[in-house]
């Protein structure tokens, strides 16, 4: 089976609301992590990405928490806009191993107005 | 930015034909991937390259092929479409570790495909 999972398949908020979107992964030699979004009808785009070197990461309304304990990831949308509504999944990579990567079935974020 | 672009956003082919799939990325990159979406399935690989006219398996490669002339250009061919084989189907590329590049993935928009 595969090495990344979800916790929840589906989620959703209120407008102005700050969401979590959970991810487990299984691998603990995984050194690489990236979380993808995906909107309706389109291809996957990056949003965010953390080395295991680090356990939070910023970018422009979000974060990504890594916990390697637990080997869990996450990814925290602030002020989450209805724009924002999409599938979000992570993806791994193995340290050392091929440039593949091993993907997650995503969460889908629906925010309410 | 990095552009990956597929030939067709929809396509429509009858069960038997041979089908074309075809992926361009501007951004030099040597690895190229494919894959297939399907609900409750998320991302399946067919088939991935990580240089000209190299390829290998994926995790679904039966009743597909692929070809890599151009570092460029990644296809995907259907030899003979089936009903099963419908899905979407999206292309990524990414640059080499070995270039000091990241595993990160940059994607296509997808092609939906449906073989009646």
């Amino acid at each position: 089976g595969e090495s990344v999972g979800l916790h929840l398949p589906t989620l959703s908020v209120q407008e102005g609301d700050n969401s979590i979107i959970n991810c487990a992964y299984s691998n603990s030699a995984s050194d690489y992590f990236i979380w993808y979004k995906q909107e309706s009808g389109k291809g996957p785009q990056f949003i965010i990405d953390i080395r295991s070197n680090m356990d939070k990461r910023q970018g422009q309304r979000v974060t990504v928490l890594l916990n390697k304990t637990v080997k869990h990831l996450s990814l925290q949308i602030a002020a989450t806009q209805p724009g924002d509504s999409a599938v979000y999944f992570c993806a791994e990579n193995i340290q050392g191993g091929s440039e593949k990567l091993v993907f997650g079935k995503g969460t889908k974020l629906t925010v309410n107005p | 930015d990095v552009k990956v672009t597929q030939s067709s956003r929809y396509l429509v082919k009858r069960t038997g034909e041979k089908v074309f799939l075809e992926c361009v990325q501007d951004m030099d990159h040597e690895n190229m991937f494919w894959y297939r979406q399907d609900p409750g399935l998320g991302l399946r690989l067919i088939y991935f390259s990580y240089d000209v006219k190299m390829k290998e398996k994926g995790d679904i490669p039966e009743g597909y092929s692929v070809s890599r002339e151009k570092k460029e250009r990644f296809s995907l061919i259907l030899e003979s479409a089936s009903t099963n084989q419908t899905s979407m189907y999206l292309c990524a590329s990414s640059p080499s570790r070995g270039r000091g590049g990241d595993e990160t993935q940059y994607f296509g928009p997808g092609t939906r495909l449906l073989v009646l």
